[in-house]
């Protein structure tokens, strides 16, 4: 079993859907939470990090951590054709004088105009 | 504007001939790292770097070097580069806090090795 999952889709929407992207862990030691944003041919970019459990809230964009559960999810309302992308998720914590982190390998978004 | 630079993006090359990509950063970060993004693997660490002079190995440091002189700079050097190391790679910098790390990543370099 990976450390991370995430399905990779592709996951088709139409413009103005509700989007609801996860993953799930099995290492309980993670405590920080992240979501990049990944267009073709670039590097990800940092979109929500959240710190332990709860709600982080940014514009159309919500991340939410269940801890209990070992799951995260990222939430994109009113979606555009432009957060067409591959969103990856990535957990970390600190060890051994550093921290480490784990990706998931990336789910691939399309929203339709 | 704050980035992370690297060169080049595309670099074709063949078995065992040393090549080395660049990494620039100027955010004035402390930490600065090395990615490899494989097909269902996902991004793992290869090499990081905690501050001029001072590296670490990541996940995967096989067949890899790297060296960290200046505060800004970051090269991934590969001194007998093999197929297996055919990849994508992301130099990233990063700001630490109290509450974790941020990753910054640059646009990549596709490497293809024949």
């Amino acid at each position: 079993q990976k450390e991370v999952e995430q399905d990779p889709g592709p996951l088709s929407v139409p413009e103005g859907a509700i989007v609801s992207l996860n993953c799930t862990y099995s290492n309980s030691a993670f405590q920080y939470f992240m979501w990049y944003r990944q267009y073709s041919r670039k590097g990800p970019e940092l979109l929500m990090y959240t710190y332990s459990s709860g709600n982080k809230e940014d514009g159309r964009f919500t991340a939410q951590v269940d801890k209990s559960s070992k799951y995260i999810s990222l939430f994109i309302r009113d979606s555009q054709p432009s957060d067409s992308a591959t969103y990856l998720c990535a957990m970390g914590h600190w060890s051994s004088g550093t921290y480490k982190y784990i990706f998931g390998t990336g789910t691939r978004l399309k929203v339709l105009a | 504007e704050a980035q992370v630079t690297q060169n080049p993006r595309y670099l074709i090359t063949v078995t065992g001939k040393k090549l080395t990509v660049t990494c620039s950063q100027n955010m004035n970060h402390e930490y600065m790292s090395w990615y490899r993004q494989d097909p269902g693997l996902g991004l793992r660490q290869i090499y990081y770097s905690m501050n001029v002079e001072v590296t670490d190995k990541g996940d995967v440091p096989e067949g890899y070097k790297v060296s960290r002189k200046e505060k800004r700079n970051f090269p991934l050097i590969l001194e007998s580069p093999s197929p297996n190391q055919t990849s994508l790679y992301f130099c990233a910098s990063s700001l630490r806090g109290e509450q974790g790390e941020k990753l910054f990543f640059g646009s990549g370099t596709q490497l293809s090795v024949l």
